[in-house]
């Protein structure tokens, strides 16, 4: 297994259109993390997965952002309507346990235009 | 809720020089803290972790971090940094027990080592 893989890697999008990102974490991991940075900032939480239940998600995630984990491995983040305060980095992560240390992904870069 | 704080926003030093980075947290409870670098088009990766015991912990690249829990405090410490400790440098603290899962992050330190 080689990590965390995430894909696209890179995302140019026009205001208003919708975008799916994916996440493959590590394969016995059930834990699966989104985060969202911006330049000159830490990563902040998004939403977190044990398994395929979504057990957490943050105040961050207004109703245009949805993500799913639907048997347990890979997730999908969707954004809707996307707006230009959307761009950012948004990394995704897994861990076996949770507060044990996560796993990072490359990120997908989104940029809207 | 927990937060954490980076007091360093860039560092600059020679190679040889001493390095300390400054990190502390706010949160009531229990805690597992951690050291994350990004290296130069590279992604997040653990330089070293707290969970407990020893408050004095060592992690790859000759890093160790010291908790002081009456400080809320893990700084991050290199008796000699290199040019390839030039990177972006982000603690991080999980809340242990019923408030576990996310981590959350300083706004992390920019160090760059001149040779």
């Amino acid at each position: 297994d080689t990590g965390v893989s995430q894909d696209p890697r890179h995302k140019i999008t026009k205001r208003g259109q919708n975008v799916t990102f994916r996440c493959d974490p590590i394969s016995e991991h059930n834990r699966l993390y989104w985060y969202r940075q911006t330049l000159g900032q830490g990563p902040e939480f998004l939403t977190y997965f044990q398994n395929e239940a979504q057990l957490e998600k943050s105040r961050l995630l207004s109703d245009r952002f949805s993500a799913e984990r639907p048997k347990g491995s890979f997730s999908t983040l969707e954004i809707q309507r996307t707006e230009q305060g959307d761009s950012a980095m948004y990394l995704c992560a897994s861990s076996y346990r949770t507060s044990d240390e996560q796993f990072f992904g490359p990120g997908t870069r989104l940029t809207v235009l | 809720a927990q937060s954490v704080s980076q007091h360093n926003h860039h560092v600059i030093l020679s190679e040889a020089a001493s390095l300390e980075l400054g990190c502390n947290y706010s949160y009531g409870g229990t805690v597992n803290l951690f050291w994350y670098v990004q290296y130069p088009g590279q992604h997040l990766q653990l330089l070293l972790k707290y969970f407990s015991g020893d408050p004095l912990v060592k992690g790859i690249k000759g890093f160790e971090a010291e908790f002081i829990k009456s400080k809320f405090s893990f700084n991050l410490r290199k008796p000699s940094v290199q040019w390839s400790d030039t990177a972006e440098y982000f603690c991080a603290v999980n809340a242990v027990g019923t408030n576990a899962g996310k981590s959350t992050f300083g706004d992390g330190t920019t160090l760059t080592v001149k040779p």
